[in-house]
């Protein structure tokens, strides 16, 4: 298994750009999540989703928009990049939205918008 | 609210040494989770050890365990006779619910850990 799968590793947006950051797991985990990591700070929840068909907003959604048309990918698209969206975003997985379910996460995408 | 807190921002360890990590938390949920996760300086989140809310036994999992004190809402993490691969930020988070019927990991700060040789 390849696990959870990010790409791209890297990106330099100019302001106002869009794109999409990539997420596939093989895992056949329903439950997905897009998170934001900022130096000094823990993981943020930007948008999660339960199964296919089904997302949910968490608790820094704004700027982001996310589909789930497929068990496996859960792409994060920025509609227009600003400066603060300059982090490291981590997607991450897990059978479940249980309590006990451990979730197991991407790579990560190093973002820098200027 | 629901909060996780790290109060160590950075430790230092001398090699070999036993390292406790602190997390404390606040949850007004019976059911919770908490885990810890690992981060490199190479950046991916490894899952370390994970401690149910209802568990009556301390987890562990080889060098790591996990020090939960329910009643004082505490979750420190043990690593026993540390090494320098053990050099990293450390994570606690917890899931519990948002609001609706959905549980969240809600993450604290990090703990930076340096082993010294």
């Amino acid at each position: 298994n390849a696990g959870v799968t990010q790409t791209p590793k890297f990106q330099v947006l100019k302001t106002g750009q869009s794109m999409t950051l990539q997420c596939a797991q093989d895992m056949n985990h329903e439950y997905m999540s897009w998170y934001r990591q900022d130096p000094g700070m823990g993981l943020r929840l930007i948008h999660y989703s339960v199964g296919a068909g089904i997302t949910d907003q968490g608790e820094v959604p704004n700027g982001y928009n996310v589909s789930r048309s497929t068990t496996e990918d859960f792409p994060l698209r920025l509609l227009s990049a600003a400066p603060s969206q300059t982090s490291v975003y981590f997607c991450a997985s897990s059978y479940t939205d249980r309590v006990g379910e451990t979730q197991y996460f991407g790579p990560g995408t190093r973002l820098l918008v200027l | 609210a629901q909060k996780i807190t790290q109060t160590q921002p950075g430790m230092f360890v001398q090699e070999k040494e036993a390292v406790t990590l602190d997390c404390t938390y606040d949850t007004s949920d019976q059911s919770y989770g908490l885990f810890w996760y690992k981060q490199p300086s190479s950046g991916e989140m490894i899952f370390l050890i994970y401690q149910g809310s209802y568990d009556e036994q301390n987890a562990t999992e080889g060098r790591y365990s996990l020090n939960f004190q329910k009643a004082r809402k505490s979750a420190n993490l043990v690593i026993s006779a540390s090494q320098l691969g053990d050099s990293a930020m450390y994570f606690c988070a917890m899931r519990g619910r948002n609001g609706d019927s959905n549980y969240q990991l809600i993450w604290g700060a990090g703990t930076k850990l340096i082993i010294k040789p």
